[in-house]
């Protein structure tokens, strides 16, 4: 049971370059998420969704693109990379919305934008 | 909007040695709170959870107390390792429409000296 597996684990993009974070969940969790971490500050939300089909912003979407065609896969894609999406993000899955369902996280995917 | 927040940014605790780890929230209508534990390079992990219901949670080696009269949230670990070094962050969850909510905090760092 490999959990939420985060492809890649670095990665440097130039400015204006394009990309895709892929997300990948055995668990067959309805929910997932995106999240960015920067140093010093909380994770923030950035896409979630609550099943294959649906998406939703969350809290800082601005620069990013999701889509959820199956349960197991939620990739994040950044269509112009700006300095300020520097930041290591997390994708994270969830049995259900609330009560006993603690987040299930990734390791991570490291990126920097110059 | 509402926030968690953590008294302190870093912990130093001699092996062996009882940690404390503590946490405030602002929001008096979460019902459902959460530990996780961040080692360098991972992602968060799971620890412990713990319902508004109740005040006391156990389990191996830690321990949340539930102080909702003062919004105050604390883990207490055990005879604490060299494996405990690690971030460890306070969440809180409420139900917002159809996702699940989570307020992080920035974080404690958990030193252990041998």
């Amino acid at each position: 049971n490999a959990g939420v597996t985060q492809t890649p684990k670095f990665r440097i993009l130039k400015i204006g370059q394009s990309m895709t974070l892929q997300c990948t969940q055995d668990m067959n969790h309805n929910y997932m998420y995106w999240y960015r971490q920067d140093p010093g500050m909380g994770l923030k939300l950035i896409y979630y969704s609550v099943g294959a089909g649906i998406t939703d912003k969350g809290e800082v979407p601005n620069g990013y693109n999701v889509s959820r065609s199956t349960t197991e896969d939620f990739p994040l894609r950044l269509e112009l990379a700006a300095p300020s999406q520097t930041s290591v993000y997390f994708c994270a899955s969830s049995y259900s919305k609330g009560g006993d369902s603690p987040l299930h996280f990734g390791n991570g995917t490291r990126l920097t934008v110059t | 909007g509402e926030s968690v927040g953590l008294h302190l940014p870093t912990l130093s605790v001699q092996e062996g040695d009882n940690s404390i780890i503590n946490c405030a929230y602002s929001n008096s209508a979460s019902d459902y709170f959460i530990w996780y534990k961040q080692e360098s390079g991972k992602g968060p992990q799971f620890i412990i959870d713990i319902r508004s219901n109740m005040d006391k949670r156990q389990g191996q080696r830690v321990t949340v107390l539930l102080n909702k009269t003062v919004k105050h949230l604390s883990l207490q670990i055990a005879a604490t390792q060299p494996g405990d070094s690690a971030v460890y962050f306070c969440a809180e969850n409420g139900n917002s429409g159809g996702y699940q909510k989570v307020t992080f905090g920035t974080g404690t760092k958990l030193q252990v000296i041998p």
